[in-house]
């Protein structure tokens, strides 16, 4: 059945180390996301893709990289440079376009700084 | 810059209330306007949407209002269950050609409690 798979779902990294979480989907989506979530916060953009090796910055970009080589796959990468990186990170799809509209959203990944 | 603005934060309501979630937006270059429904470590799913050419839509117990010169929208859950206890955000999608195309920026929640 198709959805968005996040990997992993828990995470614990120590201070200065690199983390890539992953996000596939198989919905055949042109369009991917990646939130952060944080209490009281909402879901906060990081980084968005359009179409296959494109993406652009969300409004919370700096301490995080992204690529976007496949379709299927656009994988996220908390530097050392994030200064508060323990958050709830959820990855979406969606048609691209002006028909943008519903996002998918997979069932998130939990990383805890240690 | 917090472009969607959703009060309240928190709610608590009795089983079979009402419940209402408001949110205000800043910008006229939105054109949809989705509410989502999050269950504790799960993602948010689309629970209902509106286009801002109608004032309101209702899709079982669930309606959202639209007040386009207002910039405000709510959501209203009707005869309210406890199975209804979750998270709710609101959202609104940057309109095709502008700044914010694309992009669904999302209110700040609010954690909804019905209680039996």
């Amino acid at each position: 059945d198709g959805g968005i798979t996040q990997s992993p779902k828990y995470l614990f990294r120590k201070e200065g180390q690199n983390v890539t979480l992953s996000c596939e989907q198989n919905l055949n989506h042109d369009a991917m996301y990646w939130y952060r979530q944080d209490p009281g916060q909402g879901l906060r953009l990081i980084y968005y893709s359009q179409i296959v090796n494109d993406f652009q910055k969300g409004d919370i970009a700096e301490g995080y990289s992204v690529s976007r080589e496949k379709k299927e796959s656009f994988p996220l990468t908390v530097t050392s440079a994030q200064k508060n990186p323990t958050a709830f990170y959820l990855c979406a799809s969606s048609l691209a376009g002006e028909n943008t509209g519903e996002l998918f959203f997979g069932e998130g990944s939990r990383l805890t700084v240690l | 810059q917090q472009q969607v603005k959703q009060s309240p934060q928190s709610l608590i309501v009795q089983k079979g209330g009402i419940s209402i979630i408001n949110c205000a937006y800043e910008n006229t270059a939105f054109d949809y306007f989705p509410w989502y429904q999050q269950f504790p470590g799960k993602g948010p799913a689309l629970l209902i949407a509106i286009r801002p050419d109608v004032s309101e839509k209702k899709e079982g117990r669930f309606t959202i209002s639209f007040n386009k010169s207002a910039k405000q929208f709510s959501l209203h859950i009707m005869d309210s269950q406890p199975g209804d206890s979750a998270t709710y955000f609101c959202a609104a999608r940057g309109r095709h050609g502008s700044s914010n195309t694309g992009k669904l920026i999302f209110g700040q929640g609010t954690t909804l409690q019905v209680k039996p």
